[in-house]
């Protein structure tokens, strides 16, 4: 299995701020990585797709960035509705694998 | 806009089968691929398995001796049967769709249901 790592696990952070966010595969995945967003009591939502790529109607504040075992995903002015919990997921092997997530929380 | 319930029972008793289904409304399940994934706060988000509108099926090892998804065109449904579950099976169940793909085959879960809460208890 492919294992997934995420940095933090919780930051406190203030609307405004720019927030960073590291997933980290335990072999390279090339660029097939995705993150999702997930509210309490709510599914995830799809974020970003292929590492990079904005999924349509999300927010351009958000962006993804990375390659092989190491990817980031910023949030260049965190807004009211961006504390959450924020997951990785591979999709390189057949067997897709989530990070543990990290939440998002207000300072 | 493809929107997907999922239904079923809340509470299983142990060693018994957990069984789910998918609604799908706004679009044909004839097309993508269907997929389980559940959550718990021991284990986190654990994809399940996908079926593809072909009828070919991909699962989690981990579960793939327990688990069997299967579509049922004619009700525009997916199902996730789970045999002789456990207590470690508690948890929120979801199905997502993932769109088909070109090379270089590039997954994600793009749209999700809004989970259902099932618990193995006896």
């Amino acid at each position: 299995d492919i294992q997934m790592t995420q940095s933090p696990s919780s930051l406190s952070a203030s609307v405004g701020d720019r927030v960073t966010i590291t997933c980290r595969a335990s072999q390279s995945i090339n660029n097939y990585l995705n993150w999702y967003q997930q509210k309490p009591g709510k599914a995830p939502k799809l974020l970003i797709y292929a590492a990079s790529t904005l999924q349509s109607g999300v927010p351009s504040r958000f962006s993804g960035s990375g390659s092989g075992t190491d990817f980031t995903l910023t949030i260049s002015s965190l807004q009211p509705e961006d504390f959450a919990t924020y997951y990785c997921q591979q999709s390189y092997s057949t067997l897709f694998t989530f990070g543990p997530g990290t939440t998002v929380d207000v300072k | 806009q493809v929107q997907l319930q999922e239904s079923g029972p809340g509470l299983v008793r142990p060693s018994e089968t957990l069984s789910l289904t998918c609604s799908v409304s706004g679009g044909s399940i004839s097309s993508s691929y269907w997929s389980w994934i559940r959550q718990s706060p021991g284990r986190g988000l654990e994809w399940i398995g996908y079926i593809y509108y072909s009828g070919t099926t991909n699962y989690n090892p981990s579960l793939k001796s327990r688990v069997t998804i299967s579509l049922d065109t004619s009700k525009n449904q997916f199902s996730l049967k789970l045999r002789s579950v456990i207590a470690a099976d508690t948890a929120v169940y979801y199905c997502a769709t993932l769109p088909v793909v070109t090379p270089p085959y590039y997954f994600y879960m793009d749209v999700w249901g809004k989970g259902t809460t099932v618990t193995v208890s006896s």
